[in-house]
């Protein structure tokens, strides 16, 4: 059975300095790799999606690395700000037909 | 502008009480799914429908219901048989289940016990 892992399970970094937050996971056949932001209270919002075949995927500050044979995702962000404060999620999807597996996600805070 | 809406935004239930969960997506959505989140935890699946009037269980499926009668609406029943129903409830959809498109969420039901 799939298990997906996020450390540290929270964050806290001072604004402007980078973000890394790790996603590991048992079984390396995936189909796709799915990062997510909640914020408090909150349904959660899609930032990146990363298919079995890509290395990574970037949106504006957002970067997402995916290694399967390391069964590890990355996602960085760049410049960190107070507005990125949230609990971000990696989920893995194992086939096609397959469900999310998702991590518990890691609580991020940047203080200004 | 297209989302999911999910309500109410919190819900108590006393003991014995059937509760039901609205969730309606104006998408265009084939595959709609239930979610539970419990502090700390990941997201587990409940239910899930890739197409109207078909749905499967998902991981927790005992004690709750769903029903998938019209494309647009996914309602999660919590029945009595759910002895621990206090979480944090998320419904989402996307365009097929069988694809690489990114799931979209509402922003979830608050049950508790009252």
């Amino acid at each position: 059975k799939q298990e997906v892992t996020q450390i540290p399970a929270a964050l806290s970094v001072p604004e402007g300095e980078n973000l890394v937050l790790n996603c590991s996971f048992t079984d390396s056949a995936i189909y796709n790799l799915q990062w997510f932001r909640q914020d408090p209270g909150k349904g959660l919002t899609s930032l990146l999606l990363i298919q079995s075949s890509q290395r990574e995927q970037t949106s504006g500050r957002l970067n997402a690395s995916l290694d399967k044979s390391s069964g590890r995702s990355t996602l960085y962000i760049a410049a960190s700000q107070p507005g990125d404060s949230a609990t971000y999620l990696c989920a893995v999807r194992p086939d096609s037909w397959g469900k999310l597996q998702f991590g518990a996600g890691t609580q991020v805070v940047v203080t200004p | 502008d297209g989302g999911i809406t999910q309500s109410p935004k919190y819900l108590f239930r006393k003991e014995g009480q059937n509760v039901t969960l609205s969730c309606e997506q104006n998408l265009n959505h084939d595959a709609m799914y239930w979610y539970r989140q419990d502090p700390g935890q990941g997201l587990r699946l409940i239910y899930y429908s890739q197409i109207v009037n078909d749905f499967q269980k998902g991981d927790i499926a005992e004690g709750y219901s769903v029903s998938r009668e019209k494309k647009e609406s996914f309602p999660l029943t919590v029945t009595s048989a759910q002895k621990n129903p206090t979480a944090f409830y998320l419904c989402a959809s996307s365009r097929k289940q069988r694809s690489n498109q990114p799931q979209h969420f509402g922003d979830g039901t608050r049950l508790s016990i009252l």
